[in-house]
């Protein structure tokens, strides 16, 4: 079945520094994929759809300048969080669909394992 | 009134026991229904997509759609304890393509031994 690697699957950054966050597609091609955003107790937020070779498309209240995605192939996207702030402490995941797949993997998305991020 | 709701619980259930998972939704627009599982800090696990009314059944879950009340529920029999994670109710408008989804709050179950 489709596999969404995503990678770290935590990560402790000091304020005001950027981290980047990777979402890999390992045995398909995506043009599409998504990032979302869980707090505790809370649903997926979708954050932004990233088009392969094109700017991503941003939900409104998410700041392009601060949550940079690119995705620069067809099995790679990638999230920068940059001068990250306390209140952007989360759960991040990603997701991505297998067109050509079988089963569930061609109907709904596979996400990635999620990021957990902490900013001190 | 919001788009989806869905009962956070959670809920606590013992072995053996038959498991009743609910959501409703307002937006009749909605085409497409599924059901995720998301175990502690990992991503949501597809388990069942359905785009119809009525039942659909796969092992030991079977999702039941009813698009006139805007309602959606999966049942889990014989629950085991592996089934202890949070479901997620999830809609879209279409299904071709690269469609968006939108989430319920998610139900947390805890099958007991």
């Amino acid at each position: 079945g489709a596999v969404v690697s995503q990678h770290p699957s935590r990560v402790i950054c000091k304020s005001g520094t950027s981290v980047k966050i990777e979402c890999r597609s390992l045995d398909f091609q995506a043009t599409t994929m998504f990032w979302y955003r869980q707090f505790p107790k809370q649903s997926l937020m979708l954050m932004a759809t990233s088009n392969e070779g094109s700017k991503a498309t941003y939900e409104q209240g998410v700041e392009k300048d601060k949550f940079l995605i690119n995705h620069a192939s067809l099995t790679l996207s990638t999230l920068t969080v940059t001068s990250a702030h306390p209140e952007d402490s989360s759960f991040y995941i990603c997701s991505a669909r297998d067109i050509g797949g079988q089963g569930l993997s061609n109907y709904g998305y596979t996400f990635g394992s999620g990021t957990r991020l902490t900013v001190v | 009134q919001k788009e989806v709701e869905q009962d956070p619980g959670p809920l606590s259930v013992p072995e053996g026991a038959i498991v009743s998972l609910n959501c409703t939704y307002s937006n009749s627009a909605f085409q497409y229904f599924m059901w995720y599982r998301q175990y502690s800090r990992k991503g949501p696990e597809l388990l069942m997509y359905t785009y119809s009314s009525g039942n659909k059944e796969d092992g030991r879950f079977t999702a039941q759609v009813d698009k006139s009340s805007k309602y959606i529920s999966l049942f889990i029999r014989d629950s085991q304890p592996s089934d202890s994670a949070t479901y997620l109710c999830a809609f879209s408008y279409s299904g071709a393509g690269s469609y968006q989804l939108t989430f319920g709050k998610g139900t947390k179950l805890s099958v007991i031994p």
